[in-house]
């Protein structure tokens, strides 16, 4: 999950199996979600956002999950493979349009 | 295809000297947005700009200018004055009319010595 701090989270996963992403968001009155994958020296690149209207919202091989009572985002990715080993972080939009960033996790697929 | 073009993707400056980064978009997009990223945290906002000749302070602008006198174009002068100015830039956009993704450029990596 996202956490404050020089050391980013890590996950580790198979080639082939399911990986699951998790983000606490600070702002009970954030209403709009992104998640975006970034590789080394890149820039972030959009996977999927979400609603607060919505609790799920599905894209191909990936799911976010929103949980606005316990403030959790989660972004499930199916069949994982080693194209998918970045960092990954989540964003939230607040009622004043400005964004907030998680500080990421980074995911490793073991081929 | 549309995008947003950082450059340069590496720059090298001395202490005390200023330094501007380029960005440029070709989405169309009204609003660009300059952030620095650091090890182990989240994106922070330096400027922002919805309209052409307008331009917001985010939350780190201390040290930093911008200027959009083309809608296309954002560019971001790191001035002496920054205290810590060795970052990653990343410089991005969306409609600016909320609830929507940002679009991010590939980033400029400075190194200050």
């Amino acid at each position: 999950g996202e956490s404050v701090g020089l050391h980013l989270p890590t996950l580790s996963v198979q080639e082939g199996d399911n990986s699951i992403i998790n983000c606490a968001y600070s702002n009970s009155a954030s209403d709009y979600f992104i998640w975006y994958k970034q590789e080394s020296g890149k820039g972030p690149q959009f996977i999927i956002d979400i609603r607060s209207n919505m609790d799920k919202r599905q894209g191909q091989r990936v799911t976010v999950l929103l949980n606005k009572t316990v403030k959790h985002l989660s972004l499930q990715i199916a069949a994982t493979q080693p194209g998918d080993s970045a960092v990954y972080f989540c964003a939230e939009n607040n009622p004043g349009n400005q964004f907030y960033f998680g500080t990421g996790t980074s995911l490793t697929v073991i081929p | 295809d549309g995008g947003i073009t950082q450059s340069p993707k590496y720059l090298f400056r001395k202490e005390g000297q200023n330094v501007t980064l380029s960005c440029e978009q070709n989405l169309n997009h009204d609003a660009m947005y300059w952030y620095r990223q650091d090890p182990g945290q989240g994106l922070r906002l330096i400027y922002y700009s919805q309209i052409v000749n307008d331009f917001q302070k985010g939350d780190i602008a201390e040290g930093y200018s911008v200027s959009r006198e083309k809608k296309e174009s954002f560019p971001l002068t790191v001035t002496s004055a920054q205290k810590n100015p060795t970052a990653f830039y990343l410089c991005a956009s969306d409609r600016g009319q909320g609830r929507s993704p940002l679009h991010f450029g590939n980033g400029t990596r400075l190194t200050v010595t």
